[in-house]
């Protein structure tokens, strides 16, 4: 079975501009979670997907946002980056959801803002 | 909202010597589940947790969970240099809710 797949692996952006990261879950999966993870923070969740359904969203301003697709697979966009946006971004699928079943990782996507 | 705590937050040992890391949440937790992160690599799952007062070994790594199922630990004997990384655990509300991951301790183990 193939693993949760992320891209792009690394991004350079300039402090205003937007992203979007994907990701694409271990098929059959349908919840897809995104996390950030930065050295002082620990991995903060930002949101849970689940059937294209936001179900669970944490505790980041509204220029953090994502969706689901039908097939599960997953983006997050942020906008108007500013340099504290810097970090990996990590998404986990799992069958029914993270408090469920153990959750996935793919590898990450490392932003970087300038 | 709910919070999980990790204690410490860095460990050096020495290989051969054992190692704890210790979780608590602010709340009781349906269920609690730890993750190994290597070094430039992403968390992988090792185990989740239920029951009150549940206690689960795998080789050399023993976890519990508290009686009150608002903590828990992890414990390693014997430490080896493949031990080296970052053990999260992750407190579950239950349902369809989230997981809320502690800080994590960072193990290095001096050879």
């Amino acid at each position: 079975k193939a693993g949760v797949t992320q891209t792009p692996r690394y991004l350079i952006k300039t402090r205003g501009q937007q992203v979007t990261l994907s990701c694409s879950p271990i098929s059959g999966h349908r919840s897809v979670s995104w996390y950030q993870q930065t050295p002082g923070q620990g991995l903060q969740f930002l949101f849970e997907y689940f059937s294209e359904t936001q179900r669970n969203k944490g505790n980041f301003p509204g220029r953090f946002s994502g969706r689901q697709f039908s097939n599960s697979r997953s983006e997050m966009n942020v906008s108007t980056l500013e340099l504290g946006d810097s970090a990996l971004y990590l998404c986990a699928s799992s069958v029914e959801g993270p408090s469920y079943n153990e959750q996935f990782f793919g590898p990450g996507t490392r932003l970087t803002v300038l | 909202g709910q919070q999980v705590m990790q204690i410490p937050q860095y460990q050096h040992v020495q290989e051969g010597e054992d190692f704890t890391t210790y979780c608590n949440s602010s709340t009781t937790l349906s269920n609690i589940q730890w993750y190994k992160q290597r070094p430039g690599g992403h968390p992988v799952f090792l185990i989740q947790l239920v029951k009150s007062g549940e206690v689960k070994k795998q080789k050399r790594l023993t976890f519990q969970f508290g009686e009150a199922k608002k903590n828990s630990s992890l414990h390693i004997t014997a430490t080896q240099t493949t031990d080296v990384g970052t053990y999260f655990c992750a407190g579950g509300a239950g349902g369809y809710q989230k997981v809320t991951f502690g800080i994590g301790t960072k193990l290095q183990v001096i050879p």
